[in-house]
């Protein structure tokens, strides 16, 4: 089973900042099978990036993913108010299917 | 616009029962593969299950593997979770999802809560 760690556990910055998670795979991920979601409290995950590095329809264009192999990166470029939330990487593999990293809280310093 | 719409949680004593369902909309139900995926209390996401489009294939973590079973039926665009001999460790926010490899909607979820 691959494990995902993401980092840091919680990222304290201030609006206008760059944000930079991280999402480390314990076993080569097929960067296809690679997703960002992001979380506010009390709502359902949404969908941010895709296939590593693809934007989900109607994500702006501030949110950035990258990377390959076993190193994944979300990258906000400058975080707005509304950014502020928890953030997961996830992976799809055959077996068990799908799994997700333990997230990393953006608050706002 | 996609609707995904869960209902079926409540409070169920160990060793119980319970059945969620998912009425989806805004969207050919019948064209996409489907998941359950679960979130404790405070804690991350856990996916659950998956089933094909056509039901003809279905997967599950080993957490919930023999006591809980997915189903579909597309002629009600509807998603189902039987969930038996269920566990205090099974209480969680329960979510709906279309897709299984990338989850591009999700519900807001039902809660169950394993309480004797």
């Amino acid at each position: 089973e691959i494990v995902l760690t993401q980092s840091p556990g919680t990222l304290s910055l201030s609006p206008g900042e760059r944000a930079t998670l991280s999402c480390r795979a314990s076993q080569s991920v097929s960067s296809s099978y690679l997703a960002w979601y992001q979380q506010k409290p009390g709502q359902a995950p949404r969908l941010l990036i895709y296939g590593a590095s693809s934007r989900a329809t109607g994500i702006p264009d501030r949110f950035s993913g990258s990377g390959s192999g076993t190193d994944f990166t979300l990258t906000i470029s400058r975080l707005e108010p509304e950014d502020f939330a928890v953030y997961y990487c996830q992976q799809y593999g055959s077996s068990p299917g799908l799994t997700f990293g333990g997230g990393t809280k953006v608050e706002i310093k | 616009q996609v609707q995904l719409v869960e209902s079926g949680g409540g409070l169920v004593k160990p060793g119980g029962s319970l059945r969620l369902s998912c009425a989806a909309s805004g969207f050919t139900f019948s064209d996409y593969y489907m998941s359950w995926i679960r979130q404790a209390p405070g804690k991350g996401l856990e996916w659950v299950s998956y089933i094909s489009s056509s039901s003809s294939y279905t997967n599950y973590a080993d957490s919930v593997k023999g006591r809980f079973t997915i189903s579909r039926d597309n002629a009600k665009n509807s998603l189902y979770l039987q969930m038996n001999s269920l566990r205090a460790e099974d209480t969680a926010v329960y979510y709906c999802a279309r897709g299984f490899y990338v989850i591009d909607y999700w519900g807001q979820g039902t809660l169950v809560t394993v309480s004797s």
